[in-house]
């Protein structure tokens, strides 16, 4: 079963623009990670945020974590048509292992 | 060094065949998983090995699937008797030990495609 569940499930905006995705999870985690896929193969993983943090940066990239709401959001900064791909949170068991669970993913699209 | 690499990229099979998928994980990584991934889907969890052992197989679906590490290094999942609903990609990840903070490096999948 998947327990992230990421909206928008599409988000199509225009190179330069910011673009917000948003992640839910059901139970407690240790931390939520974001990846993101081209073209349906590999997936690269691009930034972890531990439960006991709350605002995470990398780049272009801003993570934000609530774990009493059981949300996260992922803000892609000045997008590049580069950035089209699609985005997954993943969340880990809370049992210290690193098995991950998915969500269905966000698939963004940046016009140039 | 190289990433994790999987081998076939693409296998087209019949129904009720026999089918193999490799993993080279990054040398030196000791955990290692398995997920599937279907259309319009975000991957799901088959197993993960620590070492050569299975440490969780609780993904598998039944028991047509089966997966081994026997060095430690290189895993294969192993499908029987495929059926049309076995179609997804399959992807493999390492990690360097199987903690919760460890990124996993993921594979660029195997596309199984069952007829």
């Amino acid at each position: 079963s998947q327990q992230g569940e990421e909206d928008p499930q599409a988000l199509s905006i225009q190179e330069g623009e910011n673009a917000t995705m948003n992640c839910s999870y059901k139970t407690s985690i240790n931390n939520l990670q974001w990846y993101r896929q081209n073209s349906g193969r590999g997936l690269v993983h691009l930034i972890l945020i531990r439960s006991n943090e709350r605002e995470k940066h990398s780049g272009r990239l801003r993570v934000t974590l609530d774990t009493s709401k059981k949300s996260s959001s992922l803000l892609i900064t000045a997008s590049r048509a580069a950035d089209t791909a699609s985005y997954f949170c993943a969340t880990d068991s809370n049992s210290g292992y690193s098995t991950l669970t998915f969500g269905k993913g966000t698939m963004l699209l940046v016009s140039p | 060094g190289a990433g994790v690499s999987q081998t076939p990229s693409n296998k087209v099979t019949e129904k009720g065949k026999y089918v193999e998928l490799r993993c080279d994980p990054i040398s030196g990584h000791t955990a290692l998983y398995w997920y599937r991934q279907s259309l319009g889907q975000g991957p799901e969890f088959l197993i993960y090995f620590q070492g050569t052992g299975a440490a969780d197989d609780s993904g598998l679906p039944n028991d047509r699937f089966f997966a081994v590490r026997p060095e430690g290094s290189v895993s294969t999942l192993k499908i029987q008797r495929t059926e049309r609903g076995d179609s997804a990609v399959y992807l493999c990840a390492s990690s360097l030990q199987p903690i919760s903070y460890n990124e996993q490096f993921f594979g660029p999948g195997t596309r199984l495609t069952v007829l």
